[in-house]
């Protein structure tokens, strides 16, 4: 089945950039939209964006100053950075496939989730 | 686009049916998804187009409306339910907000 893995550093410093990747298992990256999701402790969900396969990308514009995503099809891979980060960017990271995208619209949800990764910001 | 839940929380027993409400600050058409997470755990999807059941999850979860307007009923209330329910609209380019979030728990 289609498994999702996040990976990256636990601990960032303030002002410094937040890297992650999010490697894909049991299905090609092609023809689909990733995302990447944060949850502060004891929060909702944030939608961060996503990125289409061939590298087009939708930003959350609270966030677009500071986004970045990029996608490795020959890794199955995609990617996140978030520069100049504070404290307010503690928060579980997780990458997600969202499913019967248009370029406008995600009516399929988010059907399957990585575990999650633990991103602190503290010096 | 901004969404509300109601309930924040609530209490009930094995057996109940619970019903939990999402209102969308303008209409969304059918765009909306239902998630339940468990501590420690990412967030599982329900339903998504507002009605449709994910392949896998038990047929006392349904969801319905359009719009505005939206509910998910857990018919028959099991011990594994208890959890937090999120909606998500996925209508607003290019943002797709979350809910606020109800928690299930047992009385």
């Amino acid at each position: 089945q289609v498994q999702l893995q996040e990976s990256g550093p636990g601990l960032v410093k303030p002002s410094e950039t937040l890297s992650l990747i999010c490697t894909v298992s049991g299905a090609s990256i092609s023809s689909h939209y990733w995302t990447w999701i944060r949850q502060p402790a004891g929060k909702a969900p944030e939608w961060i964006g996503r990125i289409y396969s061939s590298g087009t990308t939708d930003y959350n514009p609270s966030l677009t100053s500071r986004v970045t995503m990029s996608v490795d099809t020959s890794k199955n891979q995609f990617s996140l950075n978030l520069r100049s980060v504070t404290a307010a960017d503690t928060a579980i990271y997780y990458c997600a496939r969202a499913r019967y995208c248009t370029s406008a619209t995600c009516f399929g949800g988010l059907d399957v989730w990585g575990q999650g990764t633990t991103v602190t910001v503290s010096s | 686009i901004q969404l509300t839940q109601s309930p924040s929380s609530l209490s009930a027993s094995v057996g109940d049916t619970v019903t939990i409400t999402c209102r969308a600050s303008q209409g969304i058409s059918s765009h909306l998804a239902w998630y339940q997470q468990k501590p420690g755990t990412a967030p599982k999807l329900l339903i998504y187009a507002a009605s449709s059941l994910k392949s896998g999850v038990p047929s006392r979860f349904s969801g319905s409306g359009s719009g505005t307007d939206f509910t998910l009923t857990i018919s028959s209330l099991q011990p594994e339910d208890f959890a937090t329910y999120y909606c998500q609209q996925l209508n607003s380019y290019p943002l797709f907000t979350f809910g606020p979030g109800t928690k299930v728990d047992i009385k």
